[in-house]
């Protein structure tokens, strides 16, 4: 009965390269949303996803971020030529139902360090 | 931009206090969603109220839904060193594709 799972749980980067943060959401939940976590900023909605669509991308940066929720596999989050403002933990939350109003289930998260 | 402004920002308390905290927002929310978050991991639901005006209790907790579904309060009775920890509330927008917006959150810590 895994809940949601985030790999890996900690990602160094030089600047420049590019990170890839998968998530696997709980079984047969097919909603799955992507939050950026600052120290004293709170979490950030960045994308919602279902499978093989992007509902939702109003909080992704315009350049370098993108998202993906394949029909098979997990969700991925990639963002490319990394600078170190993006070092953050990010969260991937999964529920059953759109509007779901029985709440959502985090991740542990990737904790991403730019160096 | 829906805003939640989370109260106090910190608070310390001894064990066996009572202790009341905030959410706040001049949006209406169709639903709003307390969850608790430890260090090295992710936010863990503990609530969800629906209905303006609405109680629900978790053992010490008790959390109400504001009449006009704006805000929210948090209320521990009798404070363990085991709540100690980040209490973040979550507000899900209205209509189609809704997704939720948290506050900032409020650190807690219970001294033994």
């Amino acid at each position: 009965n895994a809940g949601v799972m985030q790999n890996p749980r900690h990602l160094v980067r030089r600047r420049g390269q590019e990170a890839r943060l998968r998530c696997s959401p709980m079984k047969g939940h097919s909603h799955v949303y992507w939050y950026r976590q600052l120290p004293e900023e709170g979490l950030k909605f960045m994308v919602y996803l279902q499978k093989e669509n992007i509902i939702d991308e109003s909080g992704m940066p315009k350049e370098r971020f993108s998202a993906e929720f394949p029909k098979e596999g997990p969700s991925i989050l990639r963002i490319q030529q990394v600078v170190r403002g993006d070092s953050a933990a990010y969260f991937c939350a999964s529920s059953p139902l759109a509007g779901d109003s029985y709440g959502y289930t985090f991740g542990s998260g990737t904790r991403l360090t730019v160096v | 931009t829906q805003l939640l402004e989370q109260s106090p920002q910190f608070l310390s308390i001894q064990e066996g206090e009572n202790l009341t905290v905030y959410c706040n927002s001049s949006s209406v929310f169709s639903s709003l969603q307390w969850y608790r978050q430890e260090p090295g991991e992710g936010p863990v639901l503990l609530v969800t109220v629906v209905t303006g005006g609405e109680v629900k209790k978790l053992k010490r907790l008790t959390f109400q839904f504001g009449d006009a579904r704006k805000d929210s309060s948090l209320h521990i009775t009798a404070a363990q060193p085991g709540d100690t920890g980040l209490y973040l509330c979550a507000g899900e927008s209205t209509g189609a594709n809704s997704k939720l917006t948290f506050g900032k959150g409020i650190t807690l810590s219970v001294r033994p």
